[in-house]
């Protein structure tokens, strides 16, 4: 069954930097998402992209935050300038067609800010 | 502002007893309703779409329904495997992307 890859699955930084988390979506799914879960809280949408631009933005996914999918597979979420706040688990997502169908996660990057 | 809640926030059940989870959403214009499970430390895995009022699906020991302000997810005869976190969510028709998370019900089921 297809499924979203998401790497890595466990990463620590030190605070203020830089951190790329990187997904494969499913092949041919259109629409890609980035959520995140901090610990015992709720699953929070980030960002949604189609079309090679960002359409849909949460007020979490501020400038410190951006995505890109530099190729046909890859789909990224960079946080620039890491604070100790944004240790979660972020979840990438996929979905072939447009509003109502099927979001599908991937297992997750647990990102651990100190 | 669009919202869901599920109750209870946990809930623990003998092998084999049946019982339903609850999720009351407040949304404006319903374009879908998600149900997931989550095991610890993983990501949602899909269980069920629901698009209108009066819609039912099933799946194995799952069924899940949907009236204009809640869906249920009615477990018959649980198995220890069952035990998850259910994660209800919901998808609004002004938002074309968003889906809005409820907290979820921490299921355990006792051999």
């Amino acid at each position: 069954e297809p499924e979203v890859t998401q790497t890595p699955s466990h990463q620590v930084t030190q605070m203020g930097q830089e951190v790329i988390l990187r997904c494969v979506p499913i092949s041919n799914h259109l629409y890609f998402y980035w959520y995140r879960q901090i610990l015992g809280q709720k699953v929070e949408f980030l960002v949604s992209f189609y079309n090679n631009e960002i359409s849909e933005k949460s007020e979490i996914f501020d400038d410190q935050f951006s995505v890109e999918r530099p190729d046909g597979s890859n789909f990224t979420l960079k946080i620039r300038s890491t604070k100790l706040e944004d240790s979660a688990m972020y979840f990438c997502a996929s979905r072939s067609s447009p509003a109502g169908n099927t979001i599908y996660f991937g297992e997750g990057s647990w990102l651990t800010v100190v | 502002e669009d919202q869901v809640t599920q109750s209870p926030e946990a809930l623990r059940l003998q092998e084999g007893e049946s019982s339903s989870l609850n999720c009351s959403y407040t949304v404006s214009g319903l374009r879908g309703l998600f149900w997931y499970r989550q095991d610890p430390g993983k990501g949602p895995e899909f269980l069920f779409t629901l698009y209108s009022a009066g819609e039912e699906k099933e799946k194995e020991r799952l069924k899940a329904t949907l009236t204009k302000k809640e869906s249920f997810l009615h477990i018959t005869a649980p198995k220890p495997e069952d035990s998850a976190t259910y994660l209800c969510a919901v998808q609004a028709k002004t938002s074309y992307d968003k889906v809005i998370f409820g907290p979820g019900t921490s299921l355990s089921v006792i051999p």
